[in-house]
């Protein structure tokens, strides 16, 4: 089956613990991203990348990481979570990276940091 | 800076009602715009993608069309349905994979 996959689905950590949520997808895609979703503010780009060893900042990229290795994968990594980092954390995927096609999403991460 | 608004913010309609949700962005240099629906607490599911050469595209009760010109899309929903209730979101996509997303419309849909 053609899918995302997030994890973990659910996370509660603390300030400063450094933690990767990690996203995978099986469907040969070049494009990937990552989206961060809070009340009142919808859901906003944190990072993307249109290919393995290519990655670029989104609208909010502050406090977070990312790196593409592989094609597959992409993990989203809080080197040091802070409160304001509380969020529901989705992934995307699309085939190409020329921006036609549809965007793919994972079911969603929903992290607290205490 | 690109901005995509969705109006109304929330809609309540009996069942059996004709709906258009409207999507407005604006910037036309758009690649194309997607329609999700999103149940509470849940993920995306996509419903409808047209193309920047397309002008609507349908799936059964659903038609979403696409005015570049104008920068607007509207998503009709035919003979709602209770479990139509969700939020409806839109999603353009432009240039350099920059997706910019609507704050969605809340749907809620009264048997």
């Amino acid at each position: 089956e053609a899918q995302v996959t997030q994890n973990p689905r659910y996370l509660i950590t603390v300030t400063g613990k450094k933690l990767t949520v990690t996203c995978s997808q099986n469907m040969n895609h070049e494009y990937m991203s990552w989206y961060r979703q809070d009340p009142g503010l919808g859901l906003r780009q944190i990072y993307y990348s249109m290919n393995v060893e290519v990655t670029d900042k989104g609208d909010v990229p502050e406090g977070y990481k990312v790196s593409r290795k592989e094609k597959r994968n992409f993990p989203l990594i809080l080197e040091s979570p802070s409160p304001n980092q509380t969020s529901l954390y989705f992934c995307a995927s699309r085939l190409g990276a020329t921006n036609t096609g549809e965007l793919f999403f994972g079911e969603g991460s929903r992290l607290t940091v205490l | 800076k690109q901005e995509v608004t969705q109006i109304p913010a929330a809609l309540s309609v009996p069942e059996g009602e004709n709906l258009v949700l409207n999507c407005s962005f604006t910037d036309s240099a758009i690649y194309n715009l997607q329609w999700f629906r999103q149940d509470p607490g849940k993920g995306l599911t996509s419903l409808l993608l047209i193309q920047s050469s397309q002008r609507e595209q349908t799936s059964g009760r659903l038609n979403a069309s696409l005015d570049k010109s104008s920068g607007r899309s509207t998503l009709y929903i035919a003979a709602s349905q209770p479990g139509d209730s969700a939020t409806y979101l839109c999603v353009r996509t432009g240039n350099a994979g920059k997706s910019t997303f609507g704050d969605g419309t809340t749907l809620t849909v009264k048997p």
